[in-house]
């Protein structure tokens, strides 16, 4: 109940083109989803989160959408540039707990 | 900008050795945490702390300790490294939800 299911492991995708990645959860306690950037030898770094209460949250390129029902959430990269190339973690949390990460996904967008 | 240091990028030990690897946040976060990532596994909680002088195990705490003396500093310890604990171990600062994350260090036990 503890898992956050993540796919595909790894994307290629052309440049322009959109990304999609997707996890799912089962613990119906956790009531807050980021999704997390990694850059070679960098840590990871919060791109972007939504909570239960909003299907659909935007910052820039970059979506969040979110399926209560079927405790389901993804990232969609629209117009996808090699710029975006990394690994793509998603997470779920109790809000105020530790989070629970998924197993990644490795994004390569070429030119 | 959060910053979290962690102290070394890169380190080699011995099989045996005790290992200390020292984060420190300039934030003034309550909560600490260290993860161990490894490919195809994603980032695996080992322990956390949500104060001083406190800590809590987490996923994989097996073969590992920490110290909080101080708020702003949270050390993972390998009191006897082994090889199966090669790996990239992440240090995150944390005001409640969203976690901010060190650069990383890559040990490898050998």
């Amino acid at each position: 109940q503890q898992q956050v299911k993540q796919s595909p492991q790894s994307l290629i995708v052309q440049k322009g083109g959109i990304s999609i990645i997707n996890c799912a959860y089962e613990n119906t306690a956790f009531d807050y989803f980021p999704w997390y950037q990694q850059f070679p030898g960098k840590g990871p770094a919060l791109l972007i989160a939504i909570r239960p209460d909003v299907s659909e949250k935007k910052e820039g390129r970059f979506t969040i959408s979110f399926n209560k029902s079927a405790k389901q959430f993804s990232l969609h990269i629209m117009d996808s540039q090699p710029g975006d190339s990394a690994t793509y973690f998603c997470a779920a949390s109790p809000y105020t707990d530790k989070l629970i990460f998924g197993t990644g996904t490795r994004l390569q967008v070429f030119p | 900008d959060v910053k979290v240091t962690q102290s070394s990028r890169y380190l080699v030990k011995r099989t045996g050795e005790k290992v200390f690897l020292e984060c420190v946040q300039d934030m003034d976060h309550e909560n600490m945490f260290w993860y161990r990532q490894d490919p195809g596994l994603g980032l695996r909680l080992i322990y956390f702390s949500y104060d001083v002088k406190m800590k809590e195990k987490g996923d994989i705490p097996e073969g590992y300790s920490v110290s909080r003396e101080k708020k702003e500093r949270f050390s993972l310890i390998l009191e006897s490294a082994s090889t199966n604990q090669t790996s990239m171990y992440l240090c995150a600062s944390s005001p409640g939800v969203a976690a901010f994350f060190g650069q990383g260090t890559r040990l490898t036990v050998v």
